[in-house]
Parts: structure tokens; C-alpha cells; sequence
């Protein structure tokens, strides 16, 4: 697509609940980003995706995370046993190649989570 | 891991006047980008700028990898420029994780 897209734009559900964030990356683009941003603070990077593999896993905040891409294309995040403190706008981005010196990275206009 | 300061924190300008932006990077770094937010929460991507001088329309951004900076340049300021400015660069040589830097929050006024 011409763009990055996410699915939903908004999503509220109660604690303890599962949700499922989506995001369709820039076609071709290989490198694929989680970030979250909570209200009024800046990014923090969740996990890094360079195909179907993700070699940074490094900023998921616990177990509760996870994220799968497939086809080397779509990709997503799923939250289980919701908390209030997951509220959040959920940020995906993607690149050509990554970022390390080879491309500019774009994002998509985000989910944002509320947990009741 | 690498800090990223940006000043200042927040810049009020009326209409039309021009505005510049730093950042600076406490290590080594093979690219840097420069964001926009918008309002909305809508980031953009204005400059992947590794290094020298490169512009686009009333933007130009500066980087001068070897001193750890990097400098924005919004020319004839709009309201539509309004929102937090943010550089970014790899969290270590060759990493994909972006370290994000404190941003700059911007109001044009009319």
C-alpha cells in the first residue's frame, strides 16, 4: 500500500481481556517496528522484525507481549491479560532494509489501547 | 546505551518567523532521521539525514556526525507546522532499535 495501516484505530476493552493490534507494513519493506507511546511521553521500541524473524525482542514489556509477522508482511501484536497500564497508542513502522545506515522508517497512525 | 537531548523543549513563534532545532547524540552514529508529530499523533518522516545538508520545500536539516549534532531549519513557519519534532538514531552501531530523542514542541501562532 501506499502507507503503513493499522487496525483498529481505537481499541478500549476491560482488564484482564486479550486484544489483537494489527499492522500491514509499506509493500516490500523487510524491517518491521513495534513502538508504544504512553500519553505525552515519547517512543519506546518494542520488538524488531527483519522478515518473519525477530531478532530484537528486547522491549516487550513481559510475557503478557507478543508479536508474529507472516509472509514476511503483515504483522501482529497481540496483549494478553490486558493491565491499565498497556494503555497506550500502539505505533508500528517499517523500513526497506532497517534502519542501521540503509533508509529512512515510516510509521503507521497507530492503535490507541485503552484498558478499563 | 545512547542519550539523545534535544533543545529546546518547547518553541512559541508566531506565524512566518523561522525556528531552528538541535539535537544532540551522546555516541557515534551511522544515520539520524528527523519526525514530526502532528496533533493528531501522526508521525512523519521529514529528513534520514546521516550526515551534511539536505532540504525539502521550507525544511533543511544539518548533521554533523563528528561533533554529535544535528540541526532543524523550518523557514516561514505555518500553523500547519505545529506539533513535537523529535530526531532519532540507532540505539547502538548497526541496531535496529531507534533511540528517540525528548522532542521539541512547537506552536505557531496565527
Amino acid at each position: 500500500g501506499a502507507g503503513v495501516s493499522q487496525s483498529p484505530s481505537n481499541k478500549v476493552t476491560e482488564k484482564g481481556k486479550d486484544v489483537e493490534l494489527r499492522c500491514d507494513p509499506i509493500s516490500g519493506h523487510t524491517a518491521l517496528y513495534w513502538y508504544r507511546q504512553s500519553l505525552g511521553q515519547g517512543l519506546e521500541f518494542l520488538i524488531y522484525f527483519q522478515g518473519n524473524s525477530a531478532p530484537d525482542k528486547s522491549g516487550l514489556p513481559s510475557d503478557r507481549f507478543s508479536a508474529e509477522r507472516t509472509g514476511g508482511s503483515v504483522s501482529t501484536l497481540t496483549i494478553q491479560r490486558t493491565q491499565q497500564e498497556d494503555s497506550a497508542v500502539y505505533l508500528c513502522a517499517s523500513s526497506l532494509l532497517g534502519t542501521s545506515g540503509r533508509g529512512p522508517t515510516f510509521f503507521g497512525p497507530g492503535t490507541r489501547l485503552t484498558v478499563l | 546505551g545512547i542519550q539523545v537531548e534535544q533543545s529546546p523543549p518547547d518553541l512559541i513563534l508566531q506565524e512566518g518567523a523561522n525556528s531552528t532545532l538541535r539535537c544532540n547524540f551522546s555516541d557515534s552514529v551511522n544515520n539520524l532521521q528527523w519526525f514530526h508529530q502532528n496533533p493528531w499523533g501522526q508521525l512523519i518522516n521529514l529528513f534520514y539525514i546521516p550526515s551534511g545538508t539536505k532540504q525539502n520545500g521550507r525544511l533543511s536539516a544539518t548533521t554533523v556526525a563528528t561533533e554529535r549534532y544535528s540541526l532543524l531549519y523550518i523557514s516561514s513557519s505555518q500553523t500547519t507546522d505545529s506539533g513535537v519534532y523529535f530526531c532519532a538514531v540507532p540505539t547502538n552501531f548497526g541496531n535496529e532499535k531507534l533511540t528517540f530523542g525528548t522532542g521539541t514542541r512547537l506552536t505557531i501562532i496565527p
